[in-house]
């Protein structure tokens, strides 16, 4: 059984221009969960998505978005990025909420 | 106050040893509970999941919860080099879909 895809692995990007990272999640699962995890704050929840719908939002500006489709994988974009925005961002799948969540191996995004 | 903290380590044991991991939380909405293991530049990788309180074993893993005292462990017995890694406790309600709260890891060398 196929685990989570993230691509690509590595980005590097400039300041102000926008990227996007693509999320492919076990077969079956419906609920995709975003996170950015950086050094200095940990493992941060970016937003979840099940059956196409956004269902939960974390505490970050509206340059982090996402989406998802129909065949449930997920897509989130960042615009105008930062230096900030340097970080690991992680992709889980589950079947629904609350049950288990197995991540991707994280997109690196370095902005520079 | 952060809602999950976790016991900030670094922590090094001898190979066969047992490793004690821990973390607490104020939120009393919490119901499930997760430990992951991360491997440097690696993604998460669940390795138990317990929903209330009890406990749960899985090969030389153990996990218990504590509700009453908002505590969690993951016990390693005979601890290997392979264990080496950070460990992330992680925990959900069902009144935040999809969201886990993480603590912020331990890194955890066990040496030969």
């Amino acid at each position: 059984k196929a685990g989570v895809t993230q691509t690509p692995r590595y980005l590097i990007k400039t300041r102000g221009q926008q990227v996007t990272l693509s999320c492919s999640p076990i077969s079956g699962h419906r609920s995709v969960s975003w996170y950015q995890q950086t050094p200095g704050q940990g493992l941060q929840f970016l937003f979840e998505y099940f059956s196409e719908t956004q269902r939960n939002k974390g505490n970050f500006p509206g340059r982090f978005s996402g989406r998802q489709f129909s065949n449930s994988r997920s897509e989130m974009n960042v615009s105008t990025l930062e230096l900030g925005d340097s970080a690991l961002y992680l992709c889980a799948s589950s079947w629904t909420s609350n049950t288990e969540a197995f991540f991707g191996q994280g997109t690196r995004l370095t902005v520079v | 106050q952060k809602e999950v903290e976790q016991d900030p380590g670094p922590l090094s044991v001898p190979e066969g040893a047992i490793v004690s991991l821990n973390c607490t939380y104020s939120n009393s909405a919490f119901q499930y509970f997760m430990w992951y293991r991360q491997y440097s530049r690696k993604g998460p990788e669940l390795l138990m999941y317990t929903y209330s309180s009890g406990n749960k074993e899985d090969g030389r893993f153990t996990a218990q919860v504590d509700k009453s005292s908002k505590y969690i462990s993951l016990f390693i017995r005979d601890s290997q080099p392979s264990d080496s890694a950070t460990y992330l406790c992680a925990m959900s309600s069902n009144t935040n879909a999809g969201k886990s709260t993480f603590g912020d890891g331990t890194t955890l060398t066990v040496k030969p």
